[in-house]
């Protein structure tokens, strides 16, 4: 199957301060990234689809000004967390899909810890 | 609004046992639903999925699963546990027919015990 890496696999920031984790496609064109959160114990919670060029369209709940979605090419997303907090600690995950496929290729993950 | 259930976080069988992992949907109309598996430090990769075709979906790995509309549920099995079974596996729904926004179960911890 298709590969996407997401990078850091795992990062502790201060409180206040933003991280950004990068999600590619390493293999193929995602014209399609999504963006998902999962909380220990639980589901993976989509937060955000973003097509290629194109604003991300955020899910109920989700602060668009606090986690900003940015997917200028066919290969790389990058998901920034602004001004963390404690409770954006989780572990957030990629996915891709291409033009021509409905499957979603998923990365690996990132653990954020905010301190 | 649209969710998947699976129950028991943890499940355990022994090496050559049928593997069991149960996933039920609550949409009053069946979505598209699907089968993914997790091992460490990976991503999750698609086992199997359901679009409104066949209901008994065979998938990698030796994995099936079957489509039950009037029990709104669609569990997966493997007829004998391997060891590299060993993983975390989610069910997801997507209500919206290939819109792709996915509803994910809490997932199955599955150990193999030798």
């Amino acid at each position: 199957g298709a590969v996407v890496s997401q990078h850091p696999s795992w990062v502790i920031c201060k409180s206040g301060t933003s991280v950004k984790i990068e999600c590619r496609s390493l293999d193929f064109q995602a014209t399609t990234m999504f963006w998902y959160r999962q909380f220990p114990k639980q589901s993976l919670m989509l937060m955000a689809t973003s097509n290629e060029g194109s604003k991300a369209t955020y899910e109920q709940g989700v602060e668009k000004d606090k986690f900003l979605i940015n997917h200028a090419s066919l290969t790389l997303s990058t998901l920034t967390v602004t001004s963390a907090h404690p409770e954006d600690s989780s572990f957030y995950i990629c996915s891709g899909s291409g033009k021509t496929s409905y499957e979603q290729y998923f990365g690996p993950g990132t653990r954020l810890t905010v301190t | 609004a649209q969710s998947v259930t699976q129950l028991g976080s943890h499940v355990s069988v022994s090496e050559g046992a049928l593997v069991l992992l149960r996933c039920n949907y609550s949409s009053s109309v069946p979505p598209y639903l699907f089968w993914y598996v997790q091992y460490p430090n990976q991503g999750l990769q698609l086992l199997l999925k359901y679009t409104s075709a066949a209901t008994l979906v065979k998938g990698i790995n030796g994995f099936e699963a079957e489509f039950k509309k009037s029990e709104t549920s669609f569990h997966l099995t493997k007829p004998s546990a391997h060891m590299s079974d060993a993983a975390e596996y989610f069910c997801a729904s997507d209500p919206y027919y290939g819109n792709n926004r996915l509803a994910f179960g809490k997932g199955n911890q599955v150990v193999v015990i030798p």
